[in-house]
């Protein structure tokens, strides 16, 4: 079976610094694995996806993300903070043997203040 | 453009009242998706159309009926509802079911059900 775990319910930066939200998959098989952004009362925003080759991937708003299949993680990361960043995201799975669905998890609460 | 539009914005129904919900996109998508989500939860699947057939239903109740008349076009109707049905209703479409397609998501209709 398939998952997804976010493990911070909320991560709190300073505008200015660097961020990362978590994400952990597990698969059997080769994973698709994307980042979405939903701001307040809006549907979700695509920021990126890791299929394959280069385990460091970019999207949009200049957020992006590292696969390691080691470790089996797929961290969202941003240089540089900025307030219109806070949002609510989600990290989500795809395998490669299932083509029926992805599994979201449960999201992380990016706040990042002034 | 990746626009998914979905009609209304906004509904607020009566448990015996039937409603329908509108999804459209015009980027020759061939998968389309409903999703049900509840307040900082993640998006749950409800059902999936691939070629303008129902390929996967997440075990909905049968009081809420998808339809699919065209490959633009994504209906949901509602009937019968209960309270605990109130939720951002999702609407998503990706070029192909199979594989890392992109799901581009629509806004969503925020229902309530009285």
């Amino acid at each position: 079976a398939q998952s997804v775990a976010q493990p911070e319910d909320q991560v709190n930066v300073a505008e200015g610094n660097p961020l990362t939200v978590k994400c952990t998959y597990s698969v059997s098989g080769n994973p698709y694995l994307f980042w979405y952004v939903q701001y307040p009362n809006r549907g979700l925003q695509f920021l990126l996806k890791y299929i394959t080759g280069d385990n460091l991937v970019k999207g949009s708003y200049g957020f992006e993300a590292e696969f390691n299949k080691s470790q089996t993680s797929f961290h969202l990361k941003k240089p540089s903070a900025l307030v219109s960043d806070s949002a609510l995201y989600f990290c989500a799975v795809r395998a490669y043997s299932s083509a029926s669905k992805i599994i979201f998890g449960s999201g992380t609460r990016l706040s990042i203040r002034p | 453009d990746t626009e998914v539009t979905q009609t209304p914005k906004h509904l607020v129904m009566g448990m015996t009242n039937k409603k329908s919900l509108k999804c459209e996109q015009h980027m020759g998508h061939r998968a389309m998706y409903w999703y049900k989500q509840k307040a900082k939860k993640p998006p749950e699947l409800m059902f999936v159309y691939s070629y303008e057939k129902l390929s996967i239903n997440e075990s909905v109740p049968s009081r809420f009926s998808p339809e699919c008349p065209n490959s633009s076009l994504l209906n949901l109707h509602l009937h019968a509802l209960q309270p605990e049905d109130s939720a951002l209703y999702l609407c998503a479409s990706s070029q192909d079911p199979s594989g890392a397609d992109t799901q581009y998501f629509g806004p969503g209709t925020r229902l309530t059900v009285l």
